[in-house]
């Protein structure tokens, strides 16, 4: 069973609109979120990470946390086309010396212009 | 900045060929570095990482095997591939707790 969960598989926008995307960790030892972003044929680029109840805001993006229940959800506001592709979940422990990221399946986002 | 550069960029490969797909890392020392693997629709998934040169170590059992013969450099190999192999291969570079950096990918068809 996947220990990060995403939520919807798919979504469509359409351009100017709201998107919305989910994330919840079964891991409880989990500390840290990132949100990265796959365009067709490309490899994952980070987008925002999170690291403490609340939320963050960078320019059309924002993200929240809720530790208590391990849910991470992103905001896209005036979505572009551009913005049509994967979007991947990632939590990680805060202890350790390497990064093991666990992914979650990605939603798949396609913006309507 | 930090740059990943990965070779080759697309493979075909018959089942039971041996593979080899290299990563050079340049602009940081001493990187901690990660093989990671994505099948055509699905879950990107951790297989290796590396803390220092000539120590590699195995998240995930897919009968292949990885090679850090130098700092900036990390191999993934296999004497025999296998069709279950076939996917997006990604090379990243990341300290713990911060930002992962991908390559750009080796896309391996097995036929």
């Amino acid at each position: 069973q996947q220990k990060v969960q995403q939520s919807p598989e798919s979504l469509i926008v359409p351009e100017g609109g709201m998107a919305s995307l989910n994330c919840t960790s079964s891991d409880r030892n989990v500390d840290y979120f990132w949100w990265y972003r796959q365009h067709s044929g490309k490899s994952p680029k980070m987008l925002m990470s999170i690291f403490s109840n609340g939320e963050k805001e960078e320019g059309r993006f924002t993200v929240h946390l809720n530790k208590a229940s391990l849910h991470t959800s992103l905001h896209i506001r005036d979505s572009q086309p551009s913005d049509s592709a994967l979007y991947l979940c990632a939590a990680s422990k805060g202890s350790g010396s390497f990064n093991k990221l666990t992914f979650g399946a990605g939603t798949r986002l396609a913006v309507c212009p | 900045a930090q740059t990943i550069h990965q070779w080759p960029v697309a493979e075909i490969k018959a089942v039971g060929s041996p593979l080899s797909l290299g990563c050079t890392i340049k602009g940081k020392s001493s990187p901690n570095l990660y093989w990671y693997w994505q099948a055509t629709g699905g879950t990107l998934q951790q297989l290796f990482y590396s803390i220092t040169v000539g120590q590699v170590e195995s998240v995930v059992q897919l009968n292949l095997s990885a090679s850090r013969p130098k700092d900036d450099q990390f191999i993934l190999s296999t004497e025999k591939l296998l069709l279950s192999h076939s996917g997006f291969y990604l090379c990243a570079s990341g300290q713990a707790n911060t930002e992962v950096f991908f390559g750009k990918g080796t896309r391996l068809t097995v036929v």
